[in-house]
């Protein structure tokens, strides 16, 4: 199958900026995704990158290495509501193949 | 719009129990898709379609049926439920791109316990 790889969890503070890294295998990629998922609810679409480089969307932004099967997710000027689990998600083909997620707190 | 619905929000089964969990969806969506999601794993593709009469396996098959009568609707099937199959299992859709996939967009799960 096709590991994909994040960090287990993450600790910041309120008003930091925090980077939550994700490997994957590079064979097949059609694009990636990242979703945000509070406790107990659905997650929830916050990026897609297909092409290299970094798309920004307001305090979120998201970067794509395709040579490097290397992306991540940048957060900044945290609140305490960005504590969450944060999904990466590869499209391979018609399958789409999680991360782990990573578990981001949000310290004051 | 609703958005994707599932039913029931919980459930509790015995060993053996078949059932069926309920999606669907208002927004035309071609693809759809069951995930299982258990604690360090991270949501795992069960089954997925991209249109109405076309399903097909993915990460996880074993023990679940689907069916695509519809381009609204896409229940999962246990047919003998186990312990193992104790998670929350959530349906998601999206539209199909000319080139790539779009966004899922998640139900809000349904919560299984098999005992």
């Amino acid at each position: 199958g096709q590991n994909i790889d994040q960090p287990t969890e993450m600790t910041a503070t309120e008003g930091a900026i925090v980077q939550i890294n994700c490997t994957y295998q590079t064979s097949g990629f059609n694009g990636l995704f990242w979703y945000q998922q509070h406790a107990g609810e659905a997650p929830t679409f916050l990026s897609y990158n297909v092409l290299d480089g970094l798309e920004e969307k307001g305090r979120f932004s998201s970067f794509l290495s395709r040579s490097k099967g290397y992306s991540y997710l940048l957060l900044k000027e945290l609140q305490m509501k960005d504590s969450a689990s944060y999904l990466c998600a590869v499209n391979y083909g018609q399958n789409f193949v999680f991360g782990p997620g990573t578990r981001l707190s949000v310290l004051p | 719009n609703a958005g994707v619905t599932q039913t029931p929000k919980f459930q509790v089964l015995k060993t053996g129990q078949s059932m069926t969990l309920q999606c669907a969806q208002d927004m035309n969506h071609e693809y759809m898709s069951w995930y299982r999601q258990d604690p360090g794993m991270g949501l795992r593709l069960i089954h997925y379609s991209v249109g109405a009469g076309i399903t097909d396996q993915g990460e996880v098959p074993n023990g679940y049926n689907v069916s695509r009568s519809t381009t609204e609707d896409f229940p999962l099937r246990l047919l003998s439920a186990a312990p193992s199959q104790t998670s929350v299992y959530f349906c998601a859709s999206s539209a199909l791109g000319v080139e790539a996939y779009n966004e899922q967009f998640f139900g809000p799960g349904t919560r299984l316990t098999v005992l």
